[in-house]
């Protein structure tokens, strides 16, 4: 079983649509994260929940973004896609982080998107 | 604020000789650091963490770290390297904010020729 699943994998789309990415997480945990990959391998944090509330937005262009239907799911929805917004997105997923800070996070595989 | 360097994009070495990827840190209180290694096309895996009192910490595939509190320093390590082992290698460091957010390092590409 995967511990962290999104999907897809691989996306490739046109500037100006609109795309989601969902994630999926069977570990219990509380809290779940969205991070950027850049092509420079760059990985910079954009969102954090915990228990479905949002607690990290990082200065993303408000056209991203999150929801949380329940606490294993984390979605990331883009609008109106941009060249720049090429990249690889990584879900991942912590324990508590309030009560263990020295808690690992446990990330997918990742979705590649390419805006064309 | 916490950050984490990782002043080398690139280490090479060969198949059975030690390794080591260097980190250093800043952080204003404990530091809570990690080490991940990405393979290609793959997400990131966990390796280890610092846990408070162990200044040598063991992890998955034979990699170790060294935490040494007065260089501000976690370099991960292993005694003998393999192909295998051929990697993307970040280095992490748990904001203290209440954000709890993982910042990571620039990644250090490891090399090891056969």
């Amino acid at each position: 079983d995967t511990a962290v699943s999104q999907t897809p994998k691989y996306l490739v789309t046109q500037m100006g649509n609109d795309k989601s990415i969902k994630c999926e997480q069977n570990l219990g945990h509380d809290t779940m994260y969205w991070y950027k990959q850049d092509s420079k391998k760059f990985l910079k944090i954009m969102f954090s929940y915990n228990n479905k509330e949002l607690i990290i937005n990082e200065t993303v262009p408000n056209r991203f973004s999150p929801k949380s239907p329940d606490k294993a799911h984390l979605n990331l929805h883009i609008n109106s896609l941009e060249l720049g917004d090429s990249a690889v997105y990584f879900c991942a997923s912590s324990q508590d982080l309030g009560r263990n800070m020295n808690t690992e996070a446990f990330f997918g595989q990742g979705t590649r998107l390419t805006v064309v | 604020a916490q950050s984490v360097a990782q002043p080398e994009d690139q280490v090479n070495v060969a198949e059975g000789n030690p390794l080591t990827v260097k980190c250093t840190y800043s952080v204003s209180g404990n530091p809570y650091l990690f080490w991940y290694v990405q393979y290609p096309n793959r997400g990131l895996q966990f390796l280890l963490k610092y846990i408070t009192g162990d200044n040598l910490v063991k992890g998955s595939y034979g990699f170790e770290a060294e935490f040494n509190k007065s260089q501000t320093s976690f370099h991960l390590k292993k005694p003998s390297a393999l192909v295998s082992d051929s990697a993307l290698y970040f280095c992490a460091v748990r904001a203290l904010d209440s954000s709890y957010k993982l910042i990571f390092g620039s990644g250090t590409r490891l090399l090891v020729r056969p």
